[in-house]
């Protein structure tokens, strides 16, 4: 079955709104990562959060071990904010890391 | 620091014919990661090596595809005959060990027509 389900599957915004992305997992975990890719792009690592919050610009991550969550902030979103954006999870006793599929994110000018 | 590097970045082939990929990851980095991502969907993992040993290759349609990493570095995954579902990005990452932070090449994208 789905172990890790992200949320919304597309979300649309105007510039300087606030996005809030959410990833659920089904199982405990070791690792939780979150990743940026642009249309036709690489991924690029935007934190690594087993748990707790971090920090980065205008990016922060939250991840809830207990609640089997974590969730992506972005703060005053600009056009180039533009992209998908991918959790992934490593189980325990499990070193496969499992990618969910991942919210659409698009910002109006 | 150079980052994982993949080829070729595109590939088009007709069903049938075979095609390979190769990655070199970051130096230093043990574990190897191989993901099919089809489009507008998350990667799915293919097979991962810790050095030269393969640690888990469940997901690889084994009677068509083939990886290897001879001397735990480089590594190149195969496409005996290319199916059309085949069709999608083949990425590679590295890292230096598990349940680290994960680096990822820019893919092959493959067509398979």
């Amino acid at each position: 079955g789905q172990q890790v389900q992200q949320s919304p599957a597309s979300l649309v915004l105007q510039e300087g709104e606030n996005a809030e992305l959410q990833c659920n997992f089904s199982t405990s975990l070791n690792s939780m990562q979150w990743f940026y890719q642009r249309p036709g792009g690489s991924l690029v690592s935007l934190f690594y959060n087993p748990s707790g919050t971090k920090h980065s610009g205008r990016l922060t991550s939250t991840t809830v071990i207990k609640e089997r969550r974590s969730s992506l902030h972005i703060s005053s979103s600009q056009t180039t904010d533009s992209g998908t954006y991918l959790c992934a999870l490593e189980r325990p006793g499990n070193e496969k890391i499992t990618f969910g599929a991942g919210t659409k994110l698009t910002i109006k000018p | 620091e150079a980052g994982v590097t993949q080829s070729p970045r595109y590939a088009v082939l007709q069903e049938g014919q075979a095609v390979s990929f190769w990655c070199d990851p970051i130096s230093g980095h043990d574990t190897l990661y191989w993901y099919q991502q089809p489009r507008d969907q998350g990667p799915q993992l293919l097979v991962y090596f810790r050095d030269e040993a393969v640690i888990d290759n469940s997901q690889l349609p084994s009677d068509r595809f083939s990886a290897v990493r001879p001397k735990g570095t480089n590594s190149t995954l195969k496409i005996q005959s290319a199916k059309q579902g085949d069709t999608a990005t083949y990425l590679c990452a590295s890292s230096l060990g598990t349940s680290e932070r994960l680096f990822f090449g820019h893919g092959t994208k493959l067509s398979v027509l």
